[in-house]
């Protein structure tokens, strides 16, 4: 059974470029989750999404952007970008996301490196 | 606010020497409390979900253990494949909108 796959896996960008990562969750799987992962701060959520549908925000500002498809895979955008949004970008499929306490599924991540 | 703090931030032990980490979390009401491994350049992988006090899971060497105010990761007998950072993290019940809230985590380092 495939995993969760996440596109690219490094990337480098400078400041007021934009950047977008994508996510393909589990088969079956039509919640996605995105986190963003720091030394100092840790696992931190970003969005949600279930069937298509933006479900939960984190505290995060506009900048920050996601959406999903049909088929369940899933973007996130980050536009204008800043030195403080170099991180370890953590995606995450489950069957139902936050309506449940299943276990979340992650991906290895997409390392984003802003100079 | 729904809180998640991860003791200690840094653990060395040597092969076979067992310890304890700790997760102590407030949360406006508890509705799972997990612990996931991460080793270097990986995604978080899930070891446990605990859901009310007095509940104790088990995997190999590795029992998690869950109070009203924290849980516990006790490795018995460590080896050095089980070096990695181990995260824990709570879902409530209200408030957090259901998404886990993580801890920093806890890097422990097996030494043989």
């Amino acid at each position: 059974k495939a995993g969760v796959t996440q596109t690219p896996r490094y990337l480098i960008k400078t400041r007021g470029q934009q950047v977008t990562l994508s996510c393909s969750p589990i088969s079956g799987h039509r919640s996605v989750s995105w986190y963003q992962q720091t030394p100092g701060q840790g696992l931190q959520f970003l969005f949600e999404y279930f069937s298509e549908t933006q479900r939960n925000k984190g505290n995060f500002p506009g900048r920050f952007s996601g959406r999903q498809f049909s088929n369940s895979r899933s973007e996130m955008n980050v536009s204008t970008l800043e030195l403080g949004d170099s991180a370890l970008y953590l995606c995450a499929s489950s069957i139902f996301g936050s309506l449940d306490t299943g276990e979340l599924f992650f991906g290895e991540g997409s390392r984003l490196t802003v100079l | 606010e729904d809180q998640v703090t991860q003791s200690p931030e840094a653990l060395r032990l040597q092969e076979g020497e067992s310890s304890s980490l700790n997760c102590s979390y407030t949360v406006s009401g508890l509705r799972g409390l997990f612990w996931y491994r991460q080793d270097p350049g990986k995604g978080p992988e899930f070891l446990f979900t605990l859901y009310s006090a007095g509940e104790e899971k088990e995997k190999e060497r590795l029992k998690a253990t869950l109070t009203k105010k924290e849980s516990f990761l006790h490795i018995t007998a460590p080896k050095p494949e089980d070096s990695a950072t181990y995260l824990c993290a709570v879902q409530a019940t209200f408030g957090s909108q259901g998404n886990l809230i993580f801890g920093k985590g806890t890097k422990l380092s097996v030494k043989p």
